[in-house]
């Protein structure tokens, strides 16, 4: 099975604090997302990545940035966080060249700022 | 602008009736729709998916969807729902053209299943 792997579940970060985000997915896929989770906004896409070390925006890339240095992790930075930061972020991937197949979520990590 | 409309936040089923929950979209040309399903604290699960052909597509633990192009909608459904169908669903659509940057969520709707 796929599996996608956000290592911290829950966190409590402090105004202005940089927080870091990481995924790992061990099954080669080329294509890794961040979304944002808000009740009633449904997922919003934050940035994703298409290769090692490619990244282009996605609908809500402000306040965030990304790293993906090796083909199986992508990390979102929050580098100064803020209390309008406060979610749920899902991290997933999909493989390149199928583009039926779904996505596979990580579990989710629960961030709040204050 | 390309969108998925779910325009239900919450239903409210009795164990053993049918259930539906709904979604229409706004995207040009035929689009790929998908079902997925949220846990408490969970991840997102994939429930089903509409590629091309039959319009009524079976999924995950007995849900299925029905594809109407004429109305662009996706609706869930189930026979008889389950307690355990308690969840958060949220349909998704990919247009054909684009990246997959372009997966579109609906904002979700909140399925409780009473006793």
């Amino acid at each position: 099975d796929v599996k996608v792997t956000q290592s911290s579940r829950y966190l409590v970060k402090r105004t202005g604090e940089k927080v870091f985000l990481e995924c790992v997915q061990d099954m080669d896929h080329e294509n890794m997302f961040w979304y944002r989770q808000d009740p009633g906004l449904g997922l919003r896409l934050i940035y994703f990545s298409y290769d090692v070390k490619m990244k282009e925006k996605g609908d809500i890339p402000e306040g965030y940035s990304v790293s993906r240095e090796k083909k199986e992790r992508f990390s979102l930075i929050l580098e100064s966080a803020s209390t309008n930061q406060t979610s749920m972020y899902l991290c997933a991937s999909i493989p390149s060249g199928l583009v039926t197949t779904y996505i596979y979520f990580g579990e989710g990590s629960w961030l709040t700022v204050v | 602008a390309q969108s998925v409309a779910q325009p239900e936040d919450q239903v409210n089923v009795a164990e053993g009736n049918p259930l539906t929950v709904k979604c229409t979209y706004s995207v040009s040309g035929n689009p790929y729709l998908f079902w997925y399903v949220q846990y408490p604290n969970r991840g997102l699960q994939f429930l089903l998916k509409y590629i091309t052909g039959d319009n009524l597509v079976k999924g995950s633990y007995g849900f299925e969807a029905e594809f109407n192009k004429s109305q662009t909608s996706f609706h869930l459904k189930k026979p008889s729902a389950l307690v355990s169908d308690s969840a958060l669903y949220f349909c998704a659509v990919r247009p054909q053209s684009g990246g997959y940057n372009k997966l579109i969520f609906g904002a979700g709707t909140r399925l409780a299943v009473h006793p």
